[in-house]
């Protein structure tokens, strides 16, 4: 069975474009997150969608980030405009709705911004 | 504070070793609670669930201990591929938000 599925894998642009990170979840899952790790701050969720409404956006950094979630089978990250303070691998995560279900995670996106 | 605290290590274990480590949680609300692994530069993977009564997955055990908020990771007969980070997991309601905590790294050598 496919796990998540995120693109692109690696990512590297100048500060001030736009960055759009995709994400397809495990089929049936009807739970979606995303997550930006650093070394610094460790693993922070930024968003959660359930039935592909957003619940909770606290951890959005600021109105650069935007977060959709189209339809069950897509969602997408968009920073406008990127900082190099943005650098961080971008995880996509899905699990089902119903307590203790763990996540699932996807590769990452690896975000560089020079 | 921190909602998950853990001891970022490094744990460094003879191959062959036992080692275990906690992870503490701040929200007596929680009600699922998760070992991932991370390899470098890798995605993190469930390891295991931990469930109230403990629970045992080959050379691993997972043990909670609710009254004093805390769980627990312990690896027998540590292999060098047992080698990675071990985040401690913690959800709560609403929904199935998971809070991660920053990691016990373990290096397992020869």
């Amino acid at each position: 069975d496919a796990g998540v599925i995120q693109s692109p894998r690696h990512e590297v642009t100048e500060m001030g474009q736009e960055v759009t990170l995709r994400c397809k979840p495990i089929s049936g899952h009807n739970s979606l997150f995303w997550y930006r790790q650093t070394m610094m701050r460790g693993l922070e969720l930024l968003i959660y969608f359930n039935n592909n409404v957003p619940i909770d956006d606290s951890g959005m950094p600021e109105d650069r980030f935007s977060a959709k979630m189209p339809n069950a089978s897509f969602s997408t990250l968009k920073i406008q405009p990127s900082e190099p303070r943005d650098s961080a691998v971008y995880f996509c995560a899905s699990s089902l709705q119903t307590g203790n279900q763990p996540q699932h995670f996807g590769d990452g996106t690896r975000l560089s911004i020079l | 504070r921190k909602e998950v605290e853990q001891d970022p290590g490094p744990f460094n274990v003879p191959e062959g070793a036992t080692v275990a480590f906690n992870c503490t949680y701040s929200n007596s609300a929680s009600q699922s609670f998760f070992w991932y692994r991370q390899d470098c530069r890798k995605e993190p993977k469930l390891l295991m669930s931990v469930y109230s009564s403990g629970n045992e997955d080959g050379r691993f055990t997972a043990q909670l201990n609710r009254a004093s908020q805390y769980i627990s990771l312990l690896i027998r007969d540590s292999k060098l591929s047992d080698s990675a980070t071990y985040l401690c997991v913690v959800s709560r309601p609403p929904g199935n938000k998971l809070t991660f905590g920053g990691g016990t790294r373990v290096l397992v050598k020869p």
